[in-house]
Formats: C-alpha cells, sequence, structure tokens
C-alpha cells in the first residue's frame, strides 16, 4: 500500500521559505507513469494545487505562485520536497503531497490524485 | 484558466436520502473530472475518475455523471458516513483547479 508522509517546520516566519519534504514509501517514486504533487488549503477554504514533479525532475507549477515555487525529487530517497520563498500570512495552510496517478477509461488516461499524506499545517507568523 | 462551480455550497441531508452535487466547468474539459471526499482533519480521498468510473474500494452508492461543462456526483442512499465535504477537480490541463466545496450536513 502506497503511503506518503510530509514532514517540515510547523511555522515559518514572514518573508522567508517554506521548506516540506514528502516521502513516499510502498512503491516507488520513479514510476514512469505517476506524478507527484503538492495540494494546499488554507484554513476553512478549499483546495488549491501547486505543482506536480515526474521522477525525471520535469516539473509544472500553478501559475498563480510559479515565480515563488519550486518542487524538487529526491529518487534515492524516494522523496520530493517543496519550497515557497517570501512566504506571507496567505501561505497559511494545510499542505498535502500527493501521487497523480494513471488510470485509464473510455481509451483514454486519466490523472487524478489517489494517495495523499496526511497533510501539515504550516503557520506563517512572527 | 478553467473554472470549477459546484452546487451548492451546503446540502442538508438525512441517512437514506438521494444526494446530488453538480460542478460546472467554464469550458469544455471533456471527462476529464474527478471527485473526492473530505472529512475534517483529514487528506481527501479519491471517489471518482474520468466523470463516472469508482476508483477502486469507493462504495456503489456514489456514482457521477456528465461530461463537457456538467457533472454531477450522486448518493444514492446517503450513510452516516457520507457526511463530508465534497470537491470535483478539472484533470483537463493545468491549472489543476478544484470546485469550492460542497459540505453534506
Amino acid at each position: 500500500q502506497l503511503q506518503l508522509q510530509e514532514s517540515g517546520p510547523g511555522l515559518v516566519k514572514p518573508s522567508e521559505t517554506l521548506s516540506l519534504t514528502c516521502s513516499v514509501s510502498g512503491g516507488s517514486i520513479s514510476s514512469n507513469t505517476d506524478y507527484w504533487g503538492w495540494i494546499r488549503q488554507s484554513p476553512g477554504k478549499g483546495l488549491e494545487w501547486i505543482g506536480f514533479i515526474y521522477y525525471s525532475g520535469s516539473a509544472y507549477y500553478n501559475p498563480s505562485l510559479k515565480s515563488r515555487v519550486t518542487i524538487s525529487v529526491d529518487t534515492s530517497m524516494n522523496q520530493f520536497s517543496l519550497r515557497l520563498t517570501s512566504v506571507t500570512a496567505a501561505d497559511t495552510a494545510v499542505y498535502y503531497c500527493a501521487r497523480r496517478g494513471t488510470y485509464f477509461s473510455d481509451n483514454r488516461g486519466h490523472y487524478p490524485l489517489d494517495y495523499w499524506g496526511q497533510g501539515t499545517l504550516v503557520t506563517v507568523s512572527s | 484558466d478553467i473554472q470549477l462551480t459546484q452546487s451548492p455550497s451546503f446540502l442538508s441531508a438525512s441517512v437514506g436520502d438521494r444526494v446530488t452535487i453538480t460542478c460546472r466547468a467554464s469550458q469544455d474539459i471533456s471527462s476529464y473530472l474527478g471527485w473526492y471526499q473530505q472529512k475534517p482533519g483529514k487528506a481527501p480521498k479519491l471517489l471518482i475518475y474520468g466523470a463516472s468510473t469508482l476508483h477502486s474500494g469507493v462504495p456503489s452508492r456514489f456514482s457521477g455523471s456528465g461530461s463537457e461543462t456538467e457533472f454531477t456526483l450522486t448518493i444514492s442512499s446517503l450513510q452516516p458516513e457520507d457526511f463530508a465535504t465534497y470537491y470535483c477537480q478539472q484533470l483537463n490541463s493545468s491549472p489543476w483547479k478544484f470546485g469550492q466545496g460542497t459540505k453534506v450536513e
């Protein structure tokens, strides 16, 4: 059973950099069919997709965050990471890591978020 | 960007009720839509992908339908464990946005 687990500081100061790591167990991050991503949820709010990365290092990001976000992958450790720079209170959220799986239906590929970490709350405050 | 609008935002229902949630996309996304269930303090769980394909292990009382711009999630007979917030997500193109959620209470 694939499992994902987020780790990192729960408190970050304004203007500093938020860094989180997602450790993957029960499967390989080097799967050639899957992407790995970050999603966040501000308190009492909805879900916001941050970005995805492939095991090769190819990544793509939500345009609204692109200038501040970097997602990287470490296949030797079977984990991937999120860096978000110049944070403000608006970046306070529960951050989830997730797998974007690959499924076929109606002769098409579909790529939903099928495995999620439990989430970690990051608060931006001085 | 493709916008998703869910309705209603809140739904009051009782055990045994048939519940329907709608998700409308701002442009044609074919069948590239997923539905998730989220309970308080927990991560979302995938229910449906491809607009209508039930994810492994999801009870058959859940079903999805629709294509292009209008989609529905139906719970045929609401169970106590189904009280939660439900989100749709478009899986057609970046940015992979979610709907604002529907809380079933």
